[in-house]
């Protein structure tokens, strides 16, 4: 089953606007999470991640803060560019999978207009 | 030179047709994968070998084989091709280890089933 429910896009953002796109899973124990960031027409690279409970992952101007209380990871930036436009992908690792796969969610289409 | 390459980088093909795609890494990663992207509904894990001698079935796996002739190749074959596995495909590598560790994309093959 799903072990990832990532906000459904699309996002569409004015440059300089806040991008909050929230993210929650379940897992066993406290696994490292990951965010992934897709550009138009290339395969997904990492953009952030996290190893353990409160560590915050940090890249480009995007944040993310491992939040075990409420299995949350959401992404946040202050200040979005037209050159973020991409789809970004949350991925905890598949819940019980004892495998070390990850779940990628469905994904966030964001758009910033000039 | 990029770490992770997938050969063809596009694909048209008949109903019917066996068709292959391929992977090749440089990073020297005893993991690969193989995922299946199709729009709204985020990557599918189709195969998954952790090393040269192991192959394991991911949550899409009917309709497609994989062979990994190598560390550092691992094959997609669609035995005889249908229009809904028109979609974009990746490849992916990771580390050895304990941990959920990132994974590294290859650019992806655009496969379209006629």
């Amino acid at each position: 089953g799903d072990s990832v429910t990532q906000m459904e896009g699309p996002v569409t953002l004015s440059e300089e606007a806040f991008l909050t796109i929230n993210c929650t899973y379940t897992a066993t124990g406290y696994p490292s999470l990951f965010w992934y960031v897709q550009y138009p027409g290339e395969g997904l690279q990492l953009l952030l991640k996290a190893t353990k409970a409160d560590d915050k992952g940090s890249n480009k101007g995007f944040e993310a803060t491992y939040r075990k209380e409420t299995t949350s990871f959401h992404l946040e930036k202050g200040s979005v560019q037209v050159s973020d436009s991409a789809v970004y992908f949350c991925a905890p690792p598949d819940s019980g999978a004892g495998s070390y796969q990850l779940t990628f969610g469905k994904g966030t289409k964001l758009s910033v207009i000039p | 030179d990029a770490d992770v390459t997938q050969t063809p980088r596009n694909r048209i093909t008949k109903t019917g047709k066996r068709i292959m795609l391929e992977c090749s890494q440089t990073k020297g990663h005893d993991r690969m994968y193989w995922y299946r992207q199709d729009p709204g509904l985020g990557l599918q894990l189709i195969y998954y070998s952790f090393d040269v001698k192991d192959i394991n079935k991911g949550e899409i796996s009917d309709g497609y084989s994989v062979s990994r002739q190598a560390q550092a190749k691992f094959s997609l074959s669609l035995e005889s091709a249908i229009p809904n596995q028109t979609a974009l495909y990746f490849c992916a590598t990771s580390e050895t280890g304990d941990s959920y560790n990132e994974q590294f994309f290859g650019p992806g093959t655009r496969l379209t089933v006629l």
